[in-house]
């Protein structure tokens, strides 16, 4: 079946420094990735919508400068938290669908732990 | 716009015991609905979806039937396992092909007990 491929599973990394989380398809190819955030106990939250070789669709409230999302290729989508601080931890997850006619669900990466200290 | 609503969890069961989780609705149109399946740790997996009004899905042993008449999608396990343990998602689509936002409920977590 379709496979997402989230890097890296965990970082940590100093207050005001910037992180980049890969998001790949790996036997598909996917014009449109989605990025997710998830805190603790709640349900994942809709960031963006990352689409190839065009800006992400930020969803309201979410900072474009801070989150950049770069959809280069058809089958990998960064999102780099810039200048993190601890309030951005959190579990950031992406999601990807198969091209096609009929209903495609999301497959999804295993997420990434993001902790700012 | 559109919703999910789920039962809040935590739900702890002993091994064997029938699992029910209730989900409901809003949505305009026919969405397609799902449920997603997130254990410790790792990201979303699909677990059973339908796409039509009294549709069931169905997978190791969970079932969920489209209601449209009480906009519903209760997930159910005759018998649940130790690594049934986990936090399920109840999510709708409102869009048919290709992409599309998902709409996902708060999700449910289930504590399975030996």
């Amino acid at each position: 079946g379709a496979v997402v491929s989230q890097h890296p599973s965990r970082v940590i990394c100093k207050s005001g420094t910037s992180v980049k989380i890969e998001c790949r398809s790996l036997d598909f190819q996917a014009t449109t990735m989605f990025w997710y955030r998830q805190f603790p106990k709640q349900s994942l939250m809709l960031m963006a919508t990352s689409n190839e070789g065009s800006k992400a669709t930020y969803e309201q409230g979410v900072e474009k400068d801070k989150f950049l999302i770069n959809h280069a290729s058809l089958t990998l989508s960064t999102l780099t938290v810039t200048s993190a601080h601890p309030e951005d931890s959190s579990f950031y997850i992406c999601s990807a669908s198969l091209p096609g006619g009929v209903v495609s669900p999301l497959h999804f990466g295993n997420g990434t732990r993001l902790t700012v200290t | 716009g559109d919703s999910v609503t789920q039962m809040e969890g935590p739900v702890t069961l002993s091994e064997e015991a029938f699992l029910t989780i209730n989900c409901t609705y809003t949505a305009t149109g026919y969405p397609s609905l799902f449920w997603y399946v997130q254990y410790p740790g790792e990201g979303l997996q699909l677990l059973l979806k339908a796409t039509k009004a009294d549709d069931k899905g169905s997978n190791k042993g969970f079932e969920a039937t489209y209601r449209k008449e009480t906009t519903s999608f209760h997930l159910e396990k005759g018998s649940v396992q130790v690594s049934d343990s986990a936090v399920y998602f109840c999510a709708l689509s409102p869009r048919e092909g290709g992409y599309q936002k998902v709409t996902f409920g708060t999700g449910t977590k289930l504590q399975v007990i030996p």
